[in-house]
């Protein structure tokens, strides 16, 4: 099974920074990496597919880089909707996703 | 309007069964492939199962292997998660959720499983 590693597990930040979350992979996944958004309880949300498509409806704030082991979600200026776990997920075998990456108030 | 809704969760003995199941609407439900997630309370997103378009293939996570099946009724826009040999562990919040890789990817690629886009509220499992 191919293991996702999110980094970090969660962090605290102001409306308006720059925040970045990495996702890394245990093997090469080639381009086969989404990100999620989950704000507390509601069922998770499709932020990106393919590592750096953003999907219909998403706030363009949002960015995904990367391919083969290490990823990245950017959000270029947090928003107050923004505080919300994410979770990375490689399709590249049978689905798999990250432990999570929760995003507080600073 | 696109829709996932689930049914079928409730409090059960360890040991014993129980069936989800997820109606579909607002899409064609046989173009897709689709899949189970859970969240244990407090705990991250675990993929469950997942199924083909033409329930050609069926996977399932190493957790629930040999204990649950996964089944699809076409004609009923209809998923469905037979979960035998229940376990304390087994406790979570069940998503249902469709796949957004388009029919013809499957089809000349043979890639079955991508992103999940739709996503059902989920039904609670509890094993106790």
């Amino acid at each position: 099974d191919i293991q996702m590693t999110q980094s970090p597990s969660s962090l605290s930040a102001s409306v308006g920074d720059r925040v970045t979350i990495t996702c890394r992979a245990s093997q090469s996944i080639s381009s086969y990496l989404n990100w999620y958004q989950q704000r507390p309880g509601k069922a998770p949300k499709l932020l990106i597919y393919a590592a750096s498509s953003l999907q219909s409806g998403v706030p363009s704030r949002f960015s995904g880089s990367g391919s083969g082991t290490d990823f990245t979600l950017t959000i270029s200026s947090l928003q107050p909707e923004d505080f919300a776990t994410y979770y990375c997920q490689q399709s590249f075998t049978t689905p798999h996703f990250g432990g999570g990456t929760k995003v507080e108030i600073k | 309007e696109v829709q996932l809704v689930e049914s079928g969760g409730g409090l059960v003995q360890p040991g014993r069964s129980l069936r989800l199941s997820c109606a579909a609407s607002g899409f064609t439900f046989g173009d897709n492939a689709m899949h189970w997630v859970r969240q244990a309370p407090g705990k991250g997103l675990e993929w469950v199962s997942g199924i083909s378009w033409n329930s050609g293939s069926r996977d399932y996570a190493d957790s629930v292997k040999g204990r649950f099946t996964i089944s699809r009724d076409n004609a009923k826009n209809s998923l469905y998660l037979q979960m035998n040999s229940l376990r304390p562990e087994d406790t979570a919040l069940y998503y249902c959720a469709k796949d957004i890789i388009p029919l013809m990817t499957t089809v000349t690629t043979g890639r079955e499983y991508d992103a999940f886009d739709i996503w059902g509220q989920g039904t609670m499992v509890t094993v106790s």
